[in-house]
């Protein structure tokens, strides 16, 4: 059973849409949850954390169901710059100080 | 200036041949990674080390040895590539006891072996 799951896509959508990704994480002690962008032959870079109370970052809402262990990102008015892999992370708490797990990614196309 | 940066970002090599890759942190952080990254792009967790101590060691060929000279520096040596060794070999480093210890990633090392 993998720690964190992602629906692969890939994500298809016109300019201006909006999109939603999901995630679900297996260790319900886990501790902090982030999303991740990585363009194509790039490093991952930090999109946003997740918090509890759902939070907001221009276009991009990040969402935390812990009772169902679930992890939202919803991207409003689609740009062609959005077009990239999409990652949940979680960091589990416990002896591993704080190993983090990372989703396989989902594939997002914004297209013209 | 760059937070993580690891060298070399390309390395093409033989079979049978040793190389390392080094990688260095200027965030202050406490802990430092290694992840492969293959060609169907999942990220896999190599080793960690927090405070230049090893933390996580996951499954992976004794032929790989990282070294942590101080907790700023992570370098990774392998020994008599394979062609299976062929990916993206990222750095990263995290802050793991502040709240949310997010990663930060190098530019990544991009190894093929031929």
């Amino acid at each position: 059973r993998k720690e964190v799951e992602q629906d692969p896509g890939p994500f298809n959508v016109p300019e201006g849409a909006t999109v939603a990704f999901n995630c679900t994480y297996s260790n319900s002690a886990s501790q902090s949850f982030f999303w991740y962008r990585q363009d194509c032959r790039k490093e991952p870079k930090l999109l946003m954390s997740v918090y509890s109370s759902g939070n907001e970052d221009g276009r991009f809402t990040a969402q935390l169901n812990r009772a169902s262990q679930y992890i939202s990102l919803l991207i409003r008015d689609s740009k062609l710059s959005d077009s990239a892999t999409y990652l949940c992370v979680v960091r589990d708490r416990g002896s591993t100080l704080g190993r983090l797990y990372f989703g396989r990614g989902t594939q997002l196309t914004v297209w013209p | 200036d760059t937070a993580v940066s690891q060298t070399p970002k390309y390395l093409v090599t033989q079979m049978g041949n040793d190389k390392s890759i080094k990688c260095e942190q200027n965030l202050g952080h406490d802990t430092m990674y290694w992840y492969k990254q293959d060609s169907k792009k999942f990220l896999k967790i190599m080793f960690s080390y927090n405070n230049k101590e090893l933390i996580i060691n996951e499954t992976v060929p004794n032929r790989f040895s990282p070294k942590s000279p101080d907790k700023a520096h992570l370098n990774l040596h392998i020994n008599s590539l394979e062609l299976g060794d062929s990916a993206v070999y990222f750095c990263a480093s995290s802050q793991v006891r502040a709240l949310g210890g997010e990663a930060f990633f190098g530019q990544g090392t991009r190894l093929t072996v031929v």
